[in-house]
């Protein structure tokens, strides 16, 4: 079974400066998807970004990067710029190519604040 | 609706109570999932549904817990005999149905308190 592994409960940032949020993984497929979802207090899991493993290149989206690292099995999140806005918890995931639709997979989280 | 549309939003029952809980998915989305999240903690898999039936349902942590999605669009989550211990927020997901297709699409949930 596949397992997420975010060790870090919790990180602080400070507004504009850049912080990286860390998560391991642990599968013995090649293939597979792997997501970073956000969660603001209204519970809405939203999706913040998404790597497929057999990409070489690192997933971008505006402010957020991702550096996947897939013979070490992992896929750190960094946010550039920080914003006041992106302040939630923040949960790493893995989805496998085998069949359709199957299940996603979520670490436990790791609540980010943003200081002004 | 444009979103993934869960009810109700919270929903309080005295132990040993009947609840359900509804989901109303992404129009064309034929793939819906149902994950469990207590407090502070990640979302954990109860079941997923292709069209009507139930393609993988190993996350039901127990027979008081079953679903349904009888047309293949809403589904409904029934929790019988609820124990405190069923408190958590249910959330609910949506996809496209077919191979190699990534992304989940998440209602708010509903949170359930069991007294």
């Amino acid at each position: 079974a596949q397992t997420v592994t975010q060790s870090q409960p919790e990180m602080s940032v400070q507004e504009a400066e850049t912080v990286t949020l860390s998560c391991t993984y642990d599968t013995s497929e090649s293939d597979y998807y792997l997501f970073w979802y956000k969660q603001p207090p209204s519970r809405q899991m939203i999706l913040v970004i998404r790597q497929e493993a057999y990409k070489q290149q690192n997933a971008t989206e505006n402010r957020f990067s991702v550096n996947f690292q897939k013979a070490a099995k992992s896929f750190s999140l960094k946010i550039s710029d920080s914003q006041l806005g992106d302040a939630a918890m923040y949960f790493c995931a893995y989805r496998s190519f085998t069949g359709a639709n199957s299940k996603l997979t979520f670490g436990k989280g790791i609540t980010l604040s943003v200081r002004p | 609706g444009a979103g993934v549309s869960q009810t109700p939003s919270n929903k309080v029952t005295e132990k040993g109570k009947y609840v359900e809980l509804r989901c109303d998915p992404i129009s064309g989305h034929t793939a819906l999932y149902w994950y469990r999240q207590s407090l502070g903690q990640g979302p954990e898999f109860l079941i997923y549904f292709q069209g009507t039936g139930a393609a993988d349902d190993s996350g039901l942590p127990n027979d008081r817990f079953f679903a349904v999605r009888p047309e293949g669009s809403v589904s409904t989550l029934k929790i019988q005999r609820t124990e405190r211990g069923d408190s958590a927020v249910y959330l609910c997901a949506s996809s496209l149905g077919g191979a190699k297709v990534g992304e989940l699409f998440f209602g708010e949930g509903s949170r359930l308190t069991v007294l």
